[in-house]
């Protein structure tokens, strides 16, 4: 059984509509990360949060919002989605003492028109 | 800030062929930086293949080697003979030796084995 999901996994949105991307994870880590992939760039970090109502701001929040309801649930917000956000989005979770090992979900593919 | 270079685009090997995909790193933090190598393989999300946090030291998973070279900053994935499962993306990547669990990527090596 997968320890972090993600939903959707594919999305179509068009320029200036709301999104948002879910995550899960039963592992019961505190950290919790989001990060989008595009060519010719690594995994870079959006938000990342400590614990459930806690965010913070990765290497590149502009146009970003998050939510850590709880423990277990962390949201990526796209309050005006515009197609250079167009990219494949990935959670992870992890703990401090499992020196910065993070676990990922499967992915969301997001397109926005 | 810290920086993960590695083999860029995709690297074609034939089954049982030895694989290298090349990662040098610098890092600005005091310490030196934790490193982990993680394979994406098709339609799944990312894992963890290896990490070494002792400088000098080898880790190993799956066949895959990894050797810690302060001296160079290098982090050099290498597998003696690649299977066609081994076809995925690998990413270099490294985090400060430090409280923050923030981890810093490579852009991914896309591995292809061919039969």
């Amino acid at each position: 059984e997968a320890a972090v999901t993600q939903s959707p996994r594919n999305k179509v949105a068009v320029t200036g509509g709301k999104v948002t991307l879910s995550c899960n994870q039963t592992n019961n880590h505190n950290n919790m990360y989001w990060y989008r992939q595009d060519t010719g760039h690594g995994l870079r970090l959006i938000h990342y949060s400590y614990g459930a109502g806690s965010t913070e701001k990765g290497d590149i929040p502009d146009g970003y919002k998050a939510s850590r309801p709880s423990q277990e649930n962390f949201s990526l917000i796209l309050e005006l989605a515009t197609p250079s956000q167009t990219s494949v989005y990935f959670c992870a979770s992890g703990e401090l003492g499992d020196q910065d090992t993070q676990y990922f979900g499967p992915g969301t593919r997001l397109l926005v028109l | 800030g810290d920086s993960v270079t590695q083999t860029e685009g995709q690297v074609t090997v034939s089954e049982s062929k030895s694989l290298i995909i090349n990662c040098t790193y610098s890092a600005t933090s005091i310490g030196y930086p934790n490193l982990f190598w993680y394979v994406r393989y098709p339609g799944e999300g990312l894992q963890l293949l290896l990490k070494v946090i002792t400088a000098g030291q080898k880790g190993s998973s799956r066949g895959f080697e990894a050797t810690y070279n302060k001296e160079a900053t290098s982090f050099h994935l290498q597998k003696a003979s690649v299977q066609e499962s081994d076809s995925a993306v690998y990413y270099c990547a490294l985090s400060p030796n430090s409280a923050g669990n923030k981890l810093t990527f490579g852009i991914g090596t896309r591995v292809l084995v061919r039969p």
